[in-house]
């Protein structure tokens, strides 16, 4: 089956750095996407891996453990306007995303 | 440019009815998927079009769902008749490569 993990809510201060985990378990593994998304509105991408390592993109970075079933998003310099659901997102062979619960960020001043 | 709109942005309808969401994707993107959040639960993709051609409709709920894409451009979802549980968000996406997805800002559909 599918199942997709990562921690509910995380709280952090300005300019600090955040680390939000993710493990799945899906079949037709493509590759691990990650979107914010603020108060319900429409998800917006920050990262994508498709291979094992670090993918960096400003402040956000983003790895990937194919092994392990593993990644993570990097958040680094922390602004307020972070504050955010982010999600992990696999993607199979038709590119289709599947969403979790996601991580409620919440950045504190 | 312009990125992915939606049409209507807010629809209130009572069950039974019919509702049509619009979806526009962004110029050139053959790519064009449908997912939906109903209340409390996660956004789930519902189908995944290349240019005019389905090319999954696995996460389609049932037959009341129909969706097209006339010509490759823009999409409609219909949902006939609308039961309560369809209730909830739904977004269009749309992409020209295989990673990233450019979201539409959604339809929040209230079926009463």
């Amino acid at each position: 089956g599918q199942s997709l993990e990562q921690p509910s809510e995380v709280t952090a201060v300005e300019g600090a750095i955040v680390q939000i985990n993710c493990t799945y378990q899906t079949s037709g593994f493509y590759g691990l996407s990650w979107y914010q998304q603020h108060d319900g509105g429409a998800p917006t991408f920050l990262s994508y891996n498709a291979l094992d390592g670090l993918e960096e993109t400003g402040r956000f970075s983003s790895f990937l453990s194919r092994s392990d079933s593993y990644g993570y998003l990097l958040l680094q310099e922390l602004q307020m306007k972070d504050s955010a659901s982010y999600f992990c997102a696999p993607s199979g062979s038709a590119r289709q995303l599947t969403f979790g619960s996601g991580t409620q960020l919440t950045v504190l001043p | 440019e312009a990125g992915v709109t939606q049409f209507p942005s807010h629809s209130v309808i009572e069950k039974g009815q019919t509702v049509t969401l619009r979806c526009d994707p962004i110029s050139g993107h053959d790519n064009l998927y449908w997912y939906r959040r109903v209340m409390g639960k996660e956004i789930k993709f519902l189908l995944h079009f290349v240019k005019e051609s389905k090319q999954d409709e696995s996460g389609m709920p049932n037959n009341r769902f129909l969706a097209e894409r006339t010509g490759g451009t823009y999409s409609t979802l219909k949902v006939q008749p609308a039961e309560l549980e369809d209730s909830g968000v739904y977004f269009c996406a749309s992409s020209q490569g295989t990673t990233e997805q450019f979201f539409g800002p959604g339809t929040r559909l209230t079926v009463l």
